[in-house]
C-alpha cells in the first residue's frame, strides 16, 4: 500500500499571500496524483489531477507540480474562500486508492 | 448538471446491516466507474470500494473487504453499498463519487454530499 504524507498539518496564511502545500508518496506514483479541497460540512472538490492539470472551473491561482514521490499544491494568492482542508490522493497503484492525511489552511 | 445523491444512512447497532444508495443524474452513468469514499468524524478521507462500468470488477479496502459489497444498477442509474457486520469504526459520512476513467480506478471528479452512518449500541 502506498502511504501518502502531507505537510504541514496546518498552514496559517494571511489573505493575499501564497500557500505551498506538500504531499509525499512512500514510493513513486509517477504523475498519478490528485488534489481536493474540502470545506466544513461539504463534499470534497477536485482541484488538480495528473499532478498538474486543473479540473473544470478551478481558478488559475491553484497550481500543482511534482512527479514521482514529491508533489506541491500552490495557491498563489489566498482568497477568503480558499481556507479549507486540502487532500492529495494517489491512483498509480491500487487497490487501495490512498489519500494523505490533509493540510488545513487557516487564516493567520 | 452532474449530480450524485446518497441516501440510506442512519444509526444502527454493531453487528447489523445497512444498505446505502446513490442516485446519479446529469451524465451517462454506465460510462463511469463509481466509488464509495468515507470520512470518520473529524478525520480524513478513506477510499472504501470501487466498481467498474458494468459492475463486473469490484475492489475494496482491506478494512471493509468481506463485510461490504458494492454494486450498481445501470438501468436505473443507482449505486449501492451493502454493509454487513457493522462495527463502531465504520461510523462515518459515506460519499458516493464518480471516476472519470472508463478503464480503471483513477480519481474522483464529482461527489455527493454524503450520508452519515453511525454504529452505536
Amino acid at each position: 500500500e502506498i502511504v501518502m504524507t502531507q505537510s504541514p498539518a496546518t498552514l496559517s496564511v494571511s489573505p493575499g499571500e501564497r500557500a505551498t502545500l506538500s504531499c509525499r508518496a512512500s514510493q513513486s506514483v509517477s504523475s498519478n496524483l490528485a488534489w481536493y479541497q474540502q470545506k466544513p460540512g461539504q463534499a470534497p472538490r477536485l482541484l488538480i489531477y495528473a499532478a498538474s492539470t486543473r479540473a473544470t472551473d478551478i481558478p488559475a491561482r491553484f497550481s500543482g507540480s511534482g512527479s514521482g514521490t514529491d508533489f506541491t499544491l500552490t495557491i498563489s494568492s489566498l482568497q477568503s474562500e480558499d481556507f479549507a482542508v486540502y487532500y492529495c490522493q494517489q491512483y498509480n497503484d491500487w487497490p487501495p486508492l490512498t489519500f494523505g492525511g490533509g493540510t488545513k489552511v487557516a487564516i493567520k | 448538471q452532474v449530480q450524485v445523491v446518497e441516501s440510506g444512512g442512519g444509526v444502527v447497532q454493531p453487528g447489523t446491516s445497512l444498505r446505502l444508495s446513490c442516485a446519479a443524474s446529469g451524465f451517462v452513468f454506465s460510462r463511469y466507474g463509481m466509488h464509495w469514499v468515507r470520512q470518520a468524524p473529524g478525520k480524513g478521507l478513506e477510499w472504501a470500494a470501487s466498481v467498474s462500468l458494468d459492475g463486473s470488477n469490484k475492489y475494496y479496502a482491506k478494512s471493509v473487504e468481506g463485510r461490504f459489497t458494492i454494486s450498481r444498477d445501470n438501468s436505473n442509474n443507482l449505486l449501492y453499498l451493502d454493509m454487513n457486520s457493522l462495527r463502531a469504526e465504520d461510523t462515518a459520512v459515506y460519499f458516493c463519487a464518480r471516476d472519470p476513467s472508463p478503464i480503471r480506478p483513477y480519481y474522483f471528479d464529482s461527489w455527493g454530499r454524503g450520508t452519515l452512518v453511525t454504529v452505536s449500541s
